[in-house]
């Protein structure tokens, strides 16, 4: 079955401990970014992907980062965490270029915690 | 102002009814435009592309006006799992798809 997986699924930490949220795709695309939704702000890109070792910073990048050394796979790391980085976080992917670009498939969702 | 603008409602409507949501953008260069839906604490998937003709997807129609930059979606005969919120998306260049915050419906019996 075609899917972006992410996980941990739920996650509350405190202010300063490192994590990473990790992101697998299994339909070889090549494009992968992480947005952030927040009420009333909506979807937000954090960082994208177009392909291997290739990353770029979206709209909301401060206090995240990411890599991509394997096509599938796309982790986000808060270095040292934050309250306002209390959201809930999308790993999406879709195929570049593409003949339907808008067809990007989303992760189930990381709803994250920091106290 | 927002690059992508929606009435974020609720839309509280019965089932059965006739639904129409507009969506506006700021950009005049967008290229593409979708919808999307997302139900409650889940992730986004999509709906339906709009094309510049117009287009219907059994009970969705979705409709592009260029000139006043906005699109439509309209749901004829709502039913109950119609609820959830439309996310607008509109991209104008390769890389970057612009969410909207999304229109809230609830569609009740």
């Amino acid at each position: 079955e075609a899917q972006v997986t992410q996980n941990p699924r739920y996650l509350i930490t405190v202010t300063g401990k490192k994590l990473t949220v990790t992101c697998s795709q299994n339909m070889n695309h090549e494009y992968m970014s992480w947005y952030r939704q927040d009420p009333g702000l909506g979807l937000r890109q954090i960082y994208y992907s177009m392909n291997v070792e290739v990353t770029d910073k979206g709209d909301v990048p401060e206090g995240y980062k990411v890599s991509r050394k394997e096509k599938r796979n796309f982790p986000l790391i808060l270095e040292s965490p934050s309250p306002n980085q209390t959201s809930l976080y999308f790993c999406a992917s879709r195929p570049f270029p593409g003949t339907s670009f808008g067809t990007q498939y989303f992760g189930p969702g990381t709803r994250l915690t920091v106290l | 102002r927002k690059e992508v603008e929606q009435d974020p409602g609720p839309f509280n409507v019965p089932e059965g009814a006739t639904v129409a949501f507009n969506c506006t953008y700021s950009n005049s260069a967008s290229q593409s435009f979708f919808w999307y839906r997302q139900d409650c604490r889940k992730e986004p998937k999509l709906l339906m592309s709009v094309y510049s003709s117009g287009n219907e997807d059994g009970r969705f129609t979705a409709q592009l006006n260029r000139a006043s930059q906005y699109i439509s979606l309209l749901i004829r005969d709502s039913k109950l799992s119609d609820s959830a919120t439309y996310l607008c998306v509109v991209t104008y260049n390769t890389d970057k798809l612009i969410f909207g915050t999304g229109t809230r419906l609830q569609v009740f019996p």
